[in-house]
């Protein structure tokens, strides 16, 4: 059975940083690109970005949104995706999703509020 | 404002037919794979749709997606009230190298 687990979230004050994991199991993490994608508070999906898996290179995409404060990073030894999140704003307060691919498979997702 | 442009909701009766539009450009929908996701009140997105028109498996084939030129349909046939829920289309963009997501419809099975 396919398992992403979101882990991390927190309440943070602007301008801190935090670091999001995805903890995955059942299937070959490392044959996989994996996706963020968060939800503000009453509002719809918003993609944050992917990592290609290592046959495409291993490369992350970020939305022009987040860009510059945010990596995405994969172990693949350990099956996790990370997201890491810089300069926090009140803006970035919400559910982040962890997704395989394309969106196939979904974490149940994990909070994350900026708020002073 | 999202990329792509979904009605805000739709509503329909039990057992009725609703379809959900998608529209787009020639950036996203036009040339590239368009998905959608149900979203239960409370829950994480789940895959209805994928590559314009398949169904991943599990997904009742009340659920249908159809592409045509720069917009997508999502079709839901003999509606249940445990239909009701947030619909999202989503696609690759490859003039902003970014996915997008439609604003998502909510949809009430009256």
């Amino acid at each position: 059975e396919v398992q992403l687990v979101e882990s991390g979230g927190d309440l943070v004050q602007p301008g801190r940083s935090l670091r999001l994991s995805c903890t995955t199991s059942g299937f070959i993490f490392s044959d996989y690109a994996m996706s963020w994608v968060r939800q503000a508070p009453g509002k719809g999906l918003e993609w944050v970005g992917f990592i290609r898996n290592k046959a495409y290179g291993g490369t992350p995409e970020y939305a022009a949104s987040v860009k510059g404060r945010i990596t995405i990073s994969r172990d693949d030894s350990k099956s996790i995706a990370y997201l890491h999140m810089n300069s926090l704003k009140t803006e970035d307060t919400a559910v982040y999703y962890c997704v395989r691919s394309n969106g196939d498979y979904w974490g149940q997702g994990t909070l994350v509020t900026v708020s002073s | 404002q999202s990329v792509l442009t979904q009605p805000p909701s739709v509503s329909a009766a039990p057992g009725q037919k609703v379809t959900i539009s998608c529209s787009g450009s020639s950036s996203n929908i036009g040339n590239n794979y368009v998905s959608w996701y149900q979203q239960l009140p409370g829950t994480a997105p789940k895959l209805l749709i994928y590559d314009n028109n398949k169904r991943p498996s599990g997904i009742p084939d009340r659920f249908s997606g159809s592409r045509s030129g720069t917009s997508a349909t999502l079709g839901i046939t003999g509606l249940q009230t445990g239909d009701e829920a947030d619909y999202y289309c989503g696609t690759w963009d490859s003039s902003l190298s970014a996915r997008v997501f439609g604003g998502g419809t909510k949809l009430t099975v009256l």
